[in-house]
């Protein structure tokens, strides 16, 4: 059962657009959601993360969108640049984490120049 | 600061053999957390160590267990090894109690299986 689902599986986009990447998921306990960006042979490192109380949060060229009646949360890159290129993954996580993250599957981007 | 640190990096070994993989964890982290991520997939959570004790655990068979010594580094061990255990396995630490929360991931060990 695949708690954390995401889409497209892969994106390209324009040198100066925008990257946008979705989610959804099933367990109404997931109280922790973040954005990992990985490159090839490189672990996972954490982007950005949000909390069900706030329906946006926003670092840098970084955004999260939250709803929680929908179950759904999406990252947006503005302005995306060609080093933005890499796979990213959303996960969930409940009670303080000791069931460890949730991932989806991953999403490959590239950002044409 | 020094980041999460896992090694080897790479590994070969035959079905049926044991593999030990460790980690040291962020400093100041005290919990620590391994993932098992397959080609083109997002991790999965193996299990989370807290003060040298399995705090949680993903669905993974006792074929995988650990450790975690006062120091908060920590061992992934398996044994019996089968062809689908190829993986990258990678080593998470996070600064507090449960803190599962907010988690950084090491570069990880490529473990393959023939």
């Amino acid at each position: 059962q695949q708690q954390v689902k995401q889409s497209p599986q892969s994106l390209i986009v324009q040198k100066g657009g925008i990257s946008i990447i979705n989610c959804a998921y099933e367990n109404t306990a997931f109280d922790y959601f973040p954005w990992y960006q990985q490159f090839p042979g490189k672990g996972p490192a954490l982007l950005i993360a949000i909390r069900p109380d706030v329906s946006e949060k926003k670092e840098g060229r970084f955004t999260i969108s939250f709803n929680k009646s929908a179950k759904q949360f999406s990252l947006h890159i503005m302005d995306s640049q060609p080093g933005d290129s890499a796979t990213y993954f959303c996960a969930a996580s409940s009670g303080g984490g000791a069931d460890g993250l949730t991932f989806g599957k991953g999403t490959h981007l590239i950002i044409q120049p | 600061e020094t980041g999460v640190t896992q090694s080897p990096t790479h590994l070969i070994k035959t079905r049926g053999q044991q593999v030990t993989l460790r980690c040291s964890s962020q400093s100041g982290h005290n919990t620590v957390s391994w993932y098992q991520q397959a080609l083109g997939q997002g991790p999965q959570f193996i299990f989370q160590y807290y003060r040298e004790e399995e705090n949680g655990r993903g669905n993974f068979p006792p074929r995988f267990s650990g450790l975690q010594f006062p120091n908060y580094s920590s061992e992934l061990n398996v044994n019996a090894l089968e062809l689908d255990d190829s993986a990258l396995y990678l080593c998470a630490s996070s600064p507090r109690f449960s803190g599962t929360d907010t988690q950084y991931f090491g570069p990880g060990t490529r473990l393959t299986v023939l």
